[in-house]
Order: C-alpha cells, then structure tokens, then sequence
C-alpha cells in the first residue's frame, strides 16, 4: 500500500470558480478526515467520515463547502465560488475505527491559491 | 473539545534532549494524546501516543502526569533532521498551532 494520495497537489484557481480536490485513504481505513491548514497554523479539522457516513463537519465548514465520500473509498472535497481566504492547504487523513487510539495518516496535501 | 495550548517555538542543539509540554486542562475521559511531526510541504505524521504515565517508541517517549491536563514530549538525542513542527493532538480532531523546534549544530 502506498499510503494516503490525495490529488492535484497544486490548484490555482480564480476568485468565484468551483474547485475539487480528492483523497484516496489507505485501503483498509474506514475512517476519513479533512483538514485545511493554513501558513503558520495548525491543521484545523473540516469534516470527517466513517465509511459513507459523513460523522462530524466543522462549523468553521461553509455552505460553500461539501464533501463526499459515496462508497467509502475515495472522498471529494469541493469548494464552489472561492475566495481568495480560501487559499491554504488541504489535508487528508485515513484511519481505522476499530483502533481505538485513531493514529491518522496523512496525504501529501492539496495546496490551493485563489488569484 | 479540549483545546491545547504548545509554546510556539523552541531551539536546541545536535545530541540534546528536548522536551515539548502542552497543556490540555479540558481534556475528555476517554481522550487519548497524540503526537505529530510535520515538515515543511508534507502532511503531519504520527510520532506517539499515549493516555496516562509513560509511553516510549523508537523515537520518542511521552509523559503524562496523573491529572491528564499536560503531556511532554521528549526527544533524545536530536539531530539536524529533528527540525519540525510539532503538534500535541488531544482527542481525533484538534490540533494546537504547534510548536516550532529548531535543532542547531
């Protein structure tokens, strides 16, 4: 297994367009989270799912924001109608429910710039 | 959700032993405290875990006092390589700002 994958690496977009980012976990995680992580800051959680079952989104989480996860595999994250605060780094992580201490394993990131 | 509070930057030198205490008086029954290194342009990755006393890996070890509401993380012999930022993780989902360690030769 090669880890956690998340795809593009690198976006620039435009103010107002829609993007979408995915994340491929490690295959036998059931567990998925996004993060967005900003310079200089700590990784601030987004949303996370367990299976197909989005569980818990932040309230920092916009209407502008959506994220999926249809057969418990891959997720998607979208963002419509950017703005340049949007511009950060979004993380992905996978882990397993069953291990009760959660360790996460994190992508590469995917890093956005709204010009 | 317990919020952690790390100090925002530290410097050491090659072979010392450094330890990084953060702070998490909220701290939930059932959480356990995680530790992450990130470097620059990568994701955060695991280092340690831990729920009460003393935990220790290959790496790194970790203290936490009986009251739950600090954890240290010592770092033996660091080196060069060693230069990251470090997040005390309580719970599944809320990291500090993290701590920013400087190792100089």
């Amino acid at each position: 297994d090669t880890g956690v994958s998340q795809d593009p690496r690198h976006k620039i977009t435009k103010r107002g367009q829609n993007v979408t980012f995915r994340c491929d976990p490690i295959s036998e995680h059931n567990r998925l989270y996004w993060y967005r992580q900003t310079l200089g800051q700590g990784p601030e959680f987004l949303t996370y799912f367990q299976n197909e079952a989005q569980l818990e989104k932040s309230r920092l989480l916009s209407d502008r924001f959506s994220a999926e996860r249809p057969k418990g595999s891959f997720s998607t994250l979208e963002i419509q109608r950017t703005e340049q605060g949007d511009s950060a780094m979004y993380l992905c992580a996978s882990s397993l429910s069953e291990d009760r201490t959660y360790e996460q394993y994190f992508g590469p990131g995917t890093r956005l710039t709204v010009t | 959700l317990a919020k952690t509070t790390q100090p925002i930057s530290m410097d050491s030198y090659e072979g010392q032993e450094v330890n990084i205490t953060c702070s998490h008086n909220n701290i939930a029954t059932n959480d356990y405290i995680t530790w992450y290194q990130q470097f620059p342009s990568q994701g955060p990755r695991f280092i340690i875990q831990g729920y009460k006393t003393k935990v220790t890996n290959e790496v790194a070890s970790l203290f936490i006092p009986a009251d739950r509401k600090s954890s240290t993380l010592s770092l033996p012999r660091v080196s060069l390589s060693d230069t990251a930022v470090y997040y005390c993780l309580v719970g599944k989902i809320i990291f500090g700002k993290g701590t920013r360690l400087h190792i100089l030769p």
